[in-house]
């Protein structure tokens, strides 16, 4: 079945470090792929996402492409900010539409 | 910019009783999901629904769960009789279509379920 692999956390950072949150994934077909944030005592928010190979998603300054050749989608943010501090999930979402599977989610902290 | 509503955020109850968690999905949508996060855990599909039935479910979704649209606009997840690894956060999530895996699901802030 699908499946998705993020980097154990947590990650520490200094404000303005550059960050990698490393994902990959196991799918038969062509998923969708995507990085849903999650802040302290809040919801699942749609950071960004893509569709086909080689696309780039990009959101507040995050980015993350899809490499069907390494089945990867690592996240990245050249200059973190503390108010990036929350944590991070890698999705995947299958061909025929079916519900998402997540990462276990990497949980990042940025000091000032 | 519409949301998913969820209610309770917080929900406190004793073993063996019934919860009700409801949410109100963005009101165009044809999707409804709702998914599940332990503590510290990753998010778990819980069941998917459409045209008022269940679409997709996974093992977790065991005889003591059920969903329902009442009415046209709530979605509720029932718990029969909560056990206490059922304390988990609950995410309501909703999208336009399914067929297309170009879609998104949109998340609701979620319900926090204790079981004592």
């Amino acid at each position: 079945g699908n499946s998705v692999t993020q980097m154990e956390g947590p990650v520490t950072l200094s404000e303005e470090a550059f960050l990698t949150i490393n994902c990959t994934y196991t799918a038969t077909g062509y998923p969708s792929l995507f990085w849903y944030v999650q802040y302290p005592g809040e919801g699942l928010q749609l950071l960004l996402k893509a569709t086909k190979a080689d696309d780039k998603g990009s959101n507040k300054g995050f980015e993350a492409t899809y490499r069907k050749e390494t089945t990867s989608f690592h996240l990245e943010k050249g200059s973190v900010q503390v108010s990036d501090s929350a944590v991070y999930f890698c999705a995947l979402r299958g061909n025929y539409g079916q519900n998402f599977v997540f990462g276990p989610g990497t949980r990042l902290s940025v000091l000032p | 910019e519409p949301e998913v509503t969820q209610t309770p955020s917080h929900q406190v109850t004793q073993m063996g009783q019934e919860v009700i968690l409801r949410c109100v999905p963005i009101s165009n949508h044809l999707y409804f999901y709702w998914y599940r996060q332990i503590l510290g855990q990753k998010v778990e599909f819980l069941v998917s629904f459409y045209n008022n039935e269940i679409s997709e479910k996974s093992e977790i979704f065991d005889d003591q769960f059920s969903v329902e649209r009442p009415d046209g606009s709530n979605f509720t997840l029932k718990i029969r009789s909560t056990k206490l690894e059922d304390s988990a956060m609950y995410f309501c999530a909703s999208s336009l279509r399914q067929g297309r895996n170009t879609d998104t699901q949109y998340f609701g802030p979620g319900t926090r379920l204790t079981v004592l």
